[in-house]
């Protein structure tokens, strides 16, 4: 059983480009999450989807944009990255809202 | 609103030693906690969990927490600890109202010394 994967494992980007962040599981989740991970600051919540075809907004959710067209996917988009968005992002899923999160090992972003 | 506090960002301690970490939190609702643990460049992984029942829970590598409604609190202890335990740990507290409403607190770096 892979869990959650994520891709690609780490990446350099300009600013100003697009760049799409993949998560993908086979546990079969309702619910899926994007975290951005920064020194001090601990995770915080960019976007969650509690089922698929619906998403809706964490504490970060500007400058990214995500989709959820299936129970397995879901993607994160930068539309046009800034350097403060450098960063680690975790996917994760949950079977139930409220208890346990699974993560994916991360992707680590440098946007310059 | 909810917020979490872990109450030191680093821990150093020696081998074998006892070790707290502590977390404080505030919520207007009732709740349920968490700690989970992260090993160098790895995602985030379920430590042990507070859902209801007896206020002491125990986890996965000997770690356990108790939970303290009166004074907030959701300390984690383990009494031995090992090198293999060297990680960042963070605590998380959910409302019971759904998954999208977890907070994490900043994390607390445990440095085990041999």
């Amino acid at each position: 059983i892979a869990g959650i994967t994520q891709a690609p494992t780490s990446q350099i980007l300009a600013a100003g480009r697009r760049m799409t962040l993949r998560c993908t599981q086979d546990m079969r989740h309702n619910a899926m999450y994007w975290y951005r991970q920064d020194l001090g600051l601990g995770l915080r919540l960019i976007h969650y989807s509690n089922t698929a075809g619906t998403t809706g907004k964490g504490e970060v959710p500007d400058g990214y944009s995500v989709s959820r067209a299936n129970t397995d996917d879901f993607p994160l988009t930068l539309a046009s990255a800034v350097p403060s968005q450098t960063s680690v992002y975790f996917c994760a899923s949950s079977d139930k809202a409220g208890v346990t999160q699974y993560f994916g090992p991360g992707t680590r972003l440098t946007v310059l | 609103a909810q917020s979490v506090t872990q109450l030191d960002s680093q821990v150093p301690v020696f081998e074998e030693a006892p070790v707290e970490l502590r977390c404080n939190y505030s919520s207007s609702v009732s709740v349920y906690l968490f700690w989970y643990v992260q090993y160098p460049n790895q995602g985030l992984q379920l430590l042990l969990k507070y859902l209801s029942g007896s206020t002491l829970v125990k986890g996965i590598n000997g770690f356990e927490a108790e939970f303290n409604k009166s004074q907030t609190s959701f300390h984690l202890r383990k009494p031995s600890v090992h090198i293999s335990d060297t990680a960042e740990y963070f605590c998380a507290v959910s409302d019971q109202g759904g998954g999208f409403k977890t907070i994490f607190g900043a994390g607390t770096r445990l440095f085990v010394k041999a």
